[in-house]
């Protein structure tokens, strides 16, 4: 079975500055894809950036941007330029294939709070 | 023109009622999935709709009926509610093919069983 980890429950980073939340993953499958997902308070989920397991690039989106380590099966999402309104619950995730199909199966999550 | 639309946001019931929780999503996609969100924010698949037919049943009670009327539509009927279904659901979709099939999520629904 795939598994996600998230080791931060917390992280705390200064306004504008850059910040790193770890995700390791476990998986047989070669063919597999990576996701980030933001929750602010206001609850609802955010899709970030994509990182597919083939991909020969990291994936980047604006400010974000995935650091895929294959090899140590990690897929971090590196924030840059913090801003306040970065503060949330951050979700990796894992495409777990079942018969062609797929589900999210998601790490325990890391709250990120941005102060001024 | 809201992606993944949920219905209602907030529903507080007592235990052993009946209530359905509705999705609808306007990207055209083929997929649709119900996960649960308990009370430590870890989220989990309850079930995957592929066009109109299910696909994924992660042995969730048989308390829990998805319904798919067609393809753009995801319903989720609880029936006999007990304390233990507080949560937040989320409803999502993801297209058949294309971007890893990134999954695109409605609002929530915070159920709160008294």
């Amino acid at each position: 079975a795939q598994k996600i980890t998230q080791t931060q429950p917390g992280m705390f980073v200064q306004e504008k500055e850059a910040v790193t939340l770890d995700c390791t993953y476990d998986t047989s499958d070669p063919s597999y894809g990576l996701f980030w997902y933001k929750q602010p308070s206001s609850g609802e989920m955010i899709f970030l950036i994509y990182q597919g397991s083939y991909d020969q690039q990291n994936a980047t989106e604006g400010r974000y941007s995935l650091n895929f380590q294959k090899a140590r099966k990690s897929a971090n999402l590196v924030i840059s330029a913090s801003q306040l309104g970065d503060s949330a619950m951050y979700f990796c995730a894992m495409r777990d294939q079942i018969s062609g199909f797929q589900k999210l199966v998601f790490g325990t999550g890391t709250r990120l709070l941005v102060s001024p | 023109d809201t992606a993944v639309s949920q219905t209602p946001k907030y529903l507080v019931t007592q235990m052993g009622n009946d209530k359905s929780i509705k999705c609808e999503q306007n990207l055209g996609h083929d997929t649709m999935y119900w996960y649960k969100q308990d009370s430590k924010k870890f989220l989990k698949i309850m079930f995957s709709y592929n066009n109109k037919e299910l696909i994924i049943n992660e042995t969730v009670p048989n308390r829990f009926s998805p319904k798919s009327p067609d393809k753009a539509h995801l319903n989720l009927h609880i029936n006999s509610l007990e304390l233990g279904d507080s949560a937040v659901y989320f409803c999502a979709s993801s297209p058949r093919v294309g971007r890893g099939e990134t999954q695109y999520f409605g609002p929530g629904t915070r159920l709160l069983v008294l």
